[in-house]
């Protein structure tokens, strides 16, 4: 079946950098787009950007652009996300998402925790 | 942009009661589509309805989405202890674009 794995939770200092990584297995990697979302706490959903692992094409949400980059290894079927510069307001559950042929997260990962705090 | 506001921000209802919940988008969502995901403590979302009203397989027919343009609802016939949980509308296309509605709570 259908899984996406993310690595576990990270706690960074304000300005630094964290990587979360989602490793898919039950499908074939390269035939479907990776959506990137977050939660702070307490909060709503909210969308950050896409790649797509055929072509490492990205797209991002307002608001991120310039600080996050998302990356995918094919050979390991894995998509990462990078946020630099982070802020106290960072802070969340950070999950990837599997995007449908209609565009709709089908499958999502378990989520990661970051927290942010000096 | 389209901002979808979802009302009331917390349902308070017993089981076996009728639970209403709204999404509306601040503009025509045109030929976009609307989801509704269910949410529970320390999990990620989980699909029930697609494009406004298709259930996915497995999910209750108790849960029925409907609604166009602006105006989209969830309705949950009657609650078992198990729907009580955060509820969020998406708005999606094939751009990959989304947008989120902030959330019910739907407690008893």
């Amino acid at each position: 079946q259908v899984q996406l794995v993310q690595s576990g939770a990270e706690v960074k200092k304000p300005g630094a950098s964290v990587k979360v990584s989602c490793k898919a297995s039950g499908y074939s990697f390269t035939g479907y787009f990776i959506h990137w979302v977050r939660q702070a706490p307490g909060q709503g959903l909210e969308s950050m950007g896409w790649i797509n692992p055929n072509s490492a094409a990205t797209n991002f949400a307002q608001g991120f652009q310039g600080r996050v980059t998302l990356t995918s290894d094919t050979s390991v079927s894995t998509a990462y996300m990078e946020l630099n510069s982070l802020r106290s307001d960072d802070s969340a559950v950070y999950y990837c998402a599997r995007v449908s042929p209609s565009g709709l997260p089908d499958s999502w990962g378990q989520g990661t925790l970051v927290t942010v705090s000096s | 942009e389209i901002v979808l506001t979802q009302s009331p921000a917390t349902l308070s209802l017993s089981p076996g009661e009728r639970a209403t919940l709204s999404c509306r988008a601040s503009q025509s969502v045109g030929s976009r589509l609307l989801a509704w995901y269910q949410q529970k403590p320390g999990q990620a979302p989980s699909l029930l309805i697609y494009a406004t009203s298709s259930r996915v397989t497995g999910v209750p027919v108790r849960f029925r989405g409907s609604g166009s343009g602006t105006d989209f609802t969830l309705t949950i016939s009657r609650l078992e202890p198990e729907d009580f949980a955060v509820y969020f509308c998406l708005q999606y296309d094939t751009s990959i674009t989304w947008t989120f509605g902030q959330g019910t709570k739907v407690e008893i």
